[in-house]
């Protein structure tokens, strides 16, 4: 059973400070990492898609990098702001196959306070 | 360009029903994935459907089962509901031939079983 897992599960921020989000994922036969943002009552957000070792993006404040031979992948936030406020999921997804599944992880719930 | 619209948003059944949840999937997207999200986990694979045919299945019973229509719209039906079947149920539909297909989700529809 392939698992995924995030850590903290749970986080509380002041307004202004930056944060990092952990993902893991077990590597054999890796095609892409998947960050979504979700706010409550709205639908998951696409941040990212990473198919890449090494790779970086970056969206505004966000960005995220991955290392596909280890199995990890970072989230950061800079100068974090009320309404970054969500739950950040990670899912995996494998290679092989017809169906391109997501195997997500429990996500990290981001409290921002003012 | 219209997102991914899931009804009902809240729905109470009893144990026993049977239940059917919709999905219309974005513009331009030719595949629907169904989600399930129980308390404190995150969302785990359902479905999915391609060309209106199962075309990949989680770890579900087949009282999970579902239709996918030529525009591409998607139900989900669960028979012999229990309690452990509530839960948020997510939809998400994607372009099958982009990659590493990236998923637009709906906000869900939340199925409470007494």
């Amino acid at each position: 059973i392939l698992n995924v897992e995030q850590s903290p599960q749970s986080l509380h921020v002041q307004e202004g400070d930056s944060t990092n989000f952990t993902c893991s994922f077990p590597s054999s036969n890796f095609y892409a990492l998947h960050w979504y943002r979700w706010e409550t009552a709205k639908s998951p957000e696409a941040l990212f898609v990473m198919t890449l070792n090494g790779d970086e993006k970056k969206k505004g404040r966000i960005s995220a990098t991955l290392n596909t031979k280890e199995g990890y992948s970072y989230l950061y936030i800079k100068g974090s702001q009320p309404e970054d406020s969500a739950t950040y999921l990670c899912a995996l997804m494998n290679y092989g196959g017809a169906t391109n599944k997501l195997i997500f992880g429990t996500g990290t719930l981001l409290a921002v306070q003012p | 360009e219209t997102g991914v619209t899931q009804s009902p948003t809240h729905l109470i059944k009893t144990r026993g029903q049977q239940v059917t949840l919709r999905c219309s999937s974005q513009s331009g997207h030719n595949t629907v994935s169904w989600y399930q999200q129980a308390l404190g986990q995150g969302p785990q694979f359902i479905f999915q459907y391609y060309r209106e045919e199962e075309n990949g299945r989680g770890n579900f019973p087949p009282r999970f089962s579902g239709l996918q229509f030529p525009n591409y719209s998607s139900e989900l039906n669960v028979n012999a509901l229990e309690l452990d079947d509530s839960a948020l149920y997510l939809c998400a539909s994607s372009a099958r031939d982009s990659g590493a297909n990236v998923l637009t989700f709906g906000a869900g529809s939340r199925l409470t079983v007494l």
